[in-house]
């Protein structure tokens, strides 16, 4: 079945940079591919979807990219502040099934 | 537009009480989830319904867990009795979507249950 694999070290990051953050699944390609935040005490808020044929899609500072091959998405911030520090989820379609399985997020801290 | 309202945010109880949560969706949005999600894990789907009908609940424990969407409007999702690994963060999601196209979900602030 379908995993996915989200860095559980929190991500520490000075204030300016740009943040990355990897999002890999292990089996088929799925029709694409969503990111949210989630802050402490909070539901997840969405950020962007990106669909399997779109190499990249942008919002604002927010950057992902989707590579079919590496079977992975990378979700970049540019120019990071500390409101951005929280944790990201990337979620996608369970097999044939649309059903959204999640990743476990990956914990960005921005330091000023 | 009010987003998705959910009550208790926090309860605690002990094992082998039961306990309830509600869940009201933004107006209009056809399809609800109920998800839980355990510290440092991400959510995991318990039931979705489509209006007042289940499209799924194969991961809802139905020997102690059960949901209700009456009307197709709010919902109540209910454990009974609670078991120590029960305790979790319950979140609700709506979205105005349903069927295979899923798009956006909008989640509301969630209800923390300790089971002592």
């Amino acid at each position: 079945s379908q995993k996915i694999e989200q860095n559980s070290e929190a991500l520490n990051i000075q204030e300016g940079k740009t943040a990355t953050l990897t999002c890999n699944y292990t089996n088929y390609s799925p029709a694409y591919l969503q990111w949210y935040r989630q802050d402490p005490g909070r539901g997840p808020v969405f950020l962007l979807l990106i669909r399997e044929n779109e190499k990249e899609k942008r919002k604002e500072r927010l950057k992902v990219t989707f590579d079919t091959t590496l079977k992975q998405s990378l979700f970049h911030i540019t120019a990071s502040q500390p409101a951005d520090s929280a944790t990201y989820l990337c979620a996608l379609p369970m097999d044939s099934n649309y059903q959204l399985i999640w990743g476990a997020g990956t914990k960005l801290i921005i330091k000023p | 537009e009010a987003g998705v309202a959910q009550s208790p945010r926090y309860k605690i109880i002990e094992k082998r009480q039961s306990v309830a949560f509600w869940c009201n969706p933004i107006s209009g949005h056809a399809t609800l989830y109920w998800y839980q999600q355990i510290l440092g894990q991400g959510p995991k789907l318990l039931i979705q319904f489509q209006n007042n009908g289940v499209v799924d609940d194969s991961q809802l424990p139905k020997d102690r867990f059960s949901a209700e969407r009456l009307k197709g409007v709010d919902s109540t999702l209910k454990i009974q009795p609670a078991k120590l690994e029960d305790s979790a963060v319950y979140l609700c999601a709506s979205s105005p979507r349903g069927g295979t196209t899923v798009g956006e979900l909008f989640f509301g602030e969630g209800s923390r249950l300790t089971v002592l």
